[in-house]
């Protein structure tokens, strides 16, 4: 089942946060996030696995709540390239295989 | 190579005819993934192949749609009989095996008219 993000869009200024949610009715065994810019390939962001561990990028913040079948997304300090569509994926136990929300829209205005 | 490679990058078809979308993965990933993304839409999971074990094609919309990987590597989707319905753009991704992240490719922008 798709999991279901909130919001659907945000607009921030520059150095504003934000942070984007996530959430499954399924057990999962890893979140996925990714940002797409606007023709381009979706991004890897990060990736939180059931038990605690995370891999990404230094600059990214997110968490994982096994209980509630959430994650959260937090950007901090906005910059005009963090614009575009980020995606959270989630994994059901151990599957290998993600299954995409249908995207949140970030625009940083100057 | 470096990167996850799609070819073509956009194909325009008559309704009716068969299309090929090939990807290349990047050396070493055992996992290949196809995704479709229609316009402004999110990711819709096709099918996943997983080294030598029988991929998972239950994203699959109908028996037109068809994938092979051959000797672990490259991947070719198939679709035949191409609608309207079909035009997306269809996303290729790799992966190592386990907890890693996904690469996408540029994607194959399909026109169906």
């Amino acid at each position: 089942q798709q999991p279901v993000q909130s919001p659907q869009a945000v607009i921030l200024r520059e150095g504003e946060d934000a942070v984007i949610n996530c959430s499954s009715s399924k057990a999962l065994y890893s979140v996925h996030w990714y940002r797409q810019k606007h023709g381009e390939a979706p991004v890897f962001l990060m990736i939180l696995l059931k038990g605690g561990e995370q891999k990404g990028h230094e600059k990214i913040s997110a968490s994982f709540n096994e209980k509630k079948q959430q994650s959260s997304l937090y950007l901090t300090a906005s910059q005009l390239s963090y614009s575009g569509t980020y995606f959270c994926g989630t994994e059901g136990s151990n599957t290998g295989k993600l299954i995409f929300g249908q995207g949140t829209t970030l625009q940083v205005k100057p | 190579g470096a990167g996850v490679s799609q070819s073509p990058s956009n194909k325009v078809t008559e309704k009716g005819k068969d299309v090929e979308l090939r990807c290349d993965p990047i050396s070493g990933h055992t996992a290949l993934y196809w995704y479709r993304q229609s316009l402004g839409q999110g990711l819709e999971f096709l099918i996943y192949f997983q080294g030598n074990s029988a991929p998972d094609k239950s994203g699959l919309p109908s028996d037109r749609f068809s994938a092979e990987r051959t000797g672990g590597s490259v991947s070719t989707l198939t679709i035949q009989r191409t609608q309207q319905e079909d035009s997306a753009v269809y996303l290729c991704a790799s992966s190592l095996a386990g907890a890693d992240g996904y690469t996408f490719g540029s994607g194959t922008r399909l026109t169906v008219v």
